[in-house]
């Protein structure tokens, strides 16, 4: 099956830093999705997001399809934004995750 | 509110009595999923269904059954839970086969088999 990665796997910063994030996978894709689970373990959409580039509010994604990649950025980061960040594939019936990567932001 | 609903939220029970966690979404979707996420292990598919009567296995079936008889239902049944099925549980839907288009999760089912 597709294999998802995400890096890097930890991540901590200061209030107000930028960042990226980056997805990588290993076969052509239909969908992908970059999601947010808070402190409280719920998943909130991101951004679905096959190919090009989005933006909503201080954060934005990029997928460049052809090189099998996305791009997470945040910036001006608030600890609001602490958490872990999924990246997901559709493959096969089913969203294929990626292991993600733990944000921390400190005040 | 577009939305996926799952209850309960928290469950606490025992090993053996079964139990029945609901899923609903309000937005006509023809594809929904279950997922339960372990630490180290990450979010794995345990069934999922692209339509009404349809429902096929994902990757961790064994231990579950669901359901499919309405569009906006997918119920998760537990019928002999053991404490390896302790996990976070979520449900999710998307239109059409979820090929192309985006998912969306619910708030999650902690549960907790002792």
């Amino acid at each position: 099956g597709i294999q998802v990665e995400q890096s890097p796997p930890d991540l901590i910063l200061q209030e107000g830093a930028n960042s990226t994030l980056r997805c990588n996978f290993s076969d052509s894709v239909n969908n992908l999705q970059w999601f947010h689970q808070n402190p409280w373990g719920q998943l909130i959409n991101l951004f679905y997001i096959p190919s090009g580039t989005k933006q909503n509010g201080r954060l934005s994604a990029t997928t460049v399809a052809t090189e099998r990649y996305s791009l997470l950025y945040i910036s001006s980061s608030q600890t609001t934004d602490s958490g872990v960040y999924f990246c997901a594939v559709h493959s096969w019936g089913k969203l294929q995750f990626g292991a993600g990567t733990q944000v921390v932001v400190t005040p | 509110e577009a939305q996926v609903t799952q209850n309960p939220r928290y469950l606490i029970t025992v090993t053996g009595k079964k139990l029945t966690v609901t899923c609903s979404q309000n937005m006509n979707h023809e594809y929904m999923s279950w997922y339960r996420q372990d630490p180290g292990l990450g979010l794995r598919q345990i069934y999922y269904s692209m339509n009404v009567e349809v429902t096929d296995k994902g990757d961790v079936p064994e231990g579950y059954k669901v359901s499919r008889k309405e569009k906006r239902n997918f119920p998760l049944i537990l019928e002999s839970p053991s404490p390896n099925q302790t996990s976070l549980y979520f449900c999710a839907s998307s239109s059409r086969t979820g090929d192309y288009n985006e998912q969306f999760f619910g708030p999650g089912t902690r549960l907790t088999v002792l």
